[in-house]
């Protein structure tokens, strides 16, 4: 298995253009998630998705739209890229409906911004 | 809300001293509790979690941490440090529902 995977692993950009960030999961788990992690402020919830078809807002979602592709895929959009979302992109998934369980990393996208 | 506070941001011990890492979190009820490691330019991996039972619980690479409800504390321990220990430690806590709230990390130095 490998486990929750994502690309890219780097990305430059510049303000206004647009990307999306990719991530797929192997291990059959219902919830996905996104985050941002920026130095000094731990892991900032973007956007998490409890099943296929739902998404739900975290704690930073403005700036981001995110889809549910299937059990697999949850992608991340930056529909006009700003300075501001330079930061490193986490994927993280787990097993829905046991909400003691731990969640599964992937390894980053490191995203800046000019 | 949910808030998980590690309250030191950079710790430096010697390979061999005795390491310990303090979180806190505030709410009422009891949470789930985390430790996850993030070595440079790598994803979290999970050191160990606490879900209810013996408050001292027992994870990977010789890591353990204890919580005690009175102190709403879930500090981190580890008897002898190694120098591939040095990495970024987090904290998190969740509360039955689909979200893990994060500390802002403690950074570990090893030094020789």
């Amino acid at each position: 298995n490998a486990g929750v995977t994502q690309t890219p692993k780097f990305q430059v950009l510049k303000t206004g253009q647009s990307m999306t960030l990719q991530c797929a999961q192997d291990m059959n788990h219902n919830s996905m998630y996104w985050y941002r992690q920026d130095p000094g402020m731990g892991l900032r919830l973007i956007y998490y998705s409890a099943s296929e078809g739902t998404t739900d807002k975290g704690e930073v979602p403005n700036g981001y739209n995110v889809s549910r592709l299937n059990k697999r895929e949850f992608s991340l959009r930056l529909e006009s890229a700003a300075p501001s979302q330079t930061s490193v992109y986490f994927c993280a998934s787990r097993i829905r409906g046991q909400g003691r369980n731990e969640q599964f990393f992937g390894p980053g996208t490191r995203l800046t911004v000019l | 809300a949910q808030s998980v506070t590690q309250p030191d941001i950079h710790i430096t011990v010697s390979e061999g001293a005795s390491l310990e890492l303090r979180c806190n979190y505030s709410y009422g009820a009891t949470p789930y509790l985390f430790w996850y490691v993030q070595s440079p330019g790598q994803g979290l991996q999970l050191l160990l979690k606490y879900f209810s039972g013996d408050t001292l619980v027992q994870g990977i690479k010789g890591f353990e941490a204890e919580f005690k409800r009175s102190q709403s504390s879930f500090n981190l321990r580890k008897p002898s440090v190694h120098w591939n220990d040095a990495a970024e430690y987090f904290c998190a806590v969740g509360f039955g529902n689909e979200k893990l709230t994060f500390g802002t990390g403690t950074r570990l130095t090893i030094i020789p």
